[in-house]
């Protein structure tokens, strides 16, 4: 089956330092991949859609000079969180759209811990 | 926007008991509804969808349903097993593969 990636899985930083993941897809050309939020015992929250060659679509009340989206490849997203702050402390989930299948996978997740 | 709502928040079943879970979803352009679930600190796995042309789809134990007149679609799980036991999440989107919102997630309990 498809597959998504992401790395690191874990990540532990100091406050204001900056944190990049990586979300790639190992199968398909994915044209668009989503970031998702996901806070301890809560929902995933869409933070953006990302669309290779072109600007990031952030959702509402998520900073885009806080949260960087580059989506330079159709198997590479990466997501840094710049001056990261221990509120940013979270579990970062990556999805790939396989455009042939029209369905979303998830990537396995990455925790960001922020001291 | 889309905004989706699920109860219960917590359930709690013997086993062998049905688990049913409901959503409600507030865009009627919304035409993909998938559930996932979600084991503590992994990835949220499809378990079943629905797509807005059809009103009931079955795999097995679990079933989905959906009234797009009343904006509505519940997950339906028989003969709950102890592995049953996890968070899921429904969710929608204009189309299968595009953004997804989910609700606020149900943690399922099954006792044997």
């Amino acid at each position: 089956g498809a597959v998504v990636s992401q790395h690191p899985s874990r990540v532990i930083c100091k406050s204001g330092t900056s944190v990049k993941i990586e979300c790639r897809s190992l199968d398909f050309q994915a044209t668009t991949m989503f970031w998702y939020r996901q806070f301890p015992k809560q929902s995933l929250m869409l933070m953006a859609t990302s669309n290779e060659g072109s600007k990031a679509t952030y959702e509402q009340g998520v900073e885009k000079d806080k949260f960087l989206i580059n989506h330079a490849s159709l198997t590479l997203s990466t997501l840094t969180v710049t001056s990261a702050h221990p509120e940013d402390s979270s579990f970062y989930i990556c999805s790939a759209r396989d455009p042939v299948k029209e369905t979303q996978y998830f990537g396995p997740g990455t925790r960001l811990l922020v001291l | 926007g889309e905004n989706v709502e699920q109860h219960p928040s917590t359930l709690s079943v013997q086993e062998g008991d049905s688990a049913v879970i409901k959503c409600t979803y507030s865009d009627s352009a919304s035409n993909y509804f998938p559930w996932y679930k979600q084991e503590l600190g992994k990835r949220p796995q499809l378990i079943i969808d629905i797509r807005s042309n059809v009103g009931e789809k079955k795999d097995q134990r679990i079933a989905v349903t959906l009234n797009k007149t009343a904006k509505h679609f519940s997950l339906h799980i028989t003969e709950t097993q102890p592995e049953d036991s996890a968070v899921y999440f429904c969710a929608a989107s204009y189309q299968a593969g595009t953004a997804l919102i989910f609700g606020k997630g149900t943690t399922l309990s099954v006792s044997s």
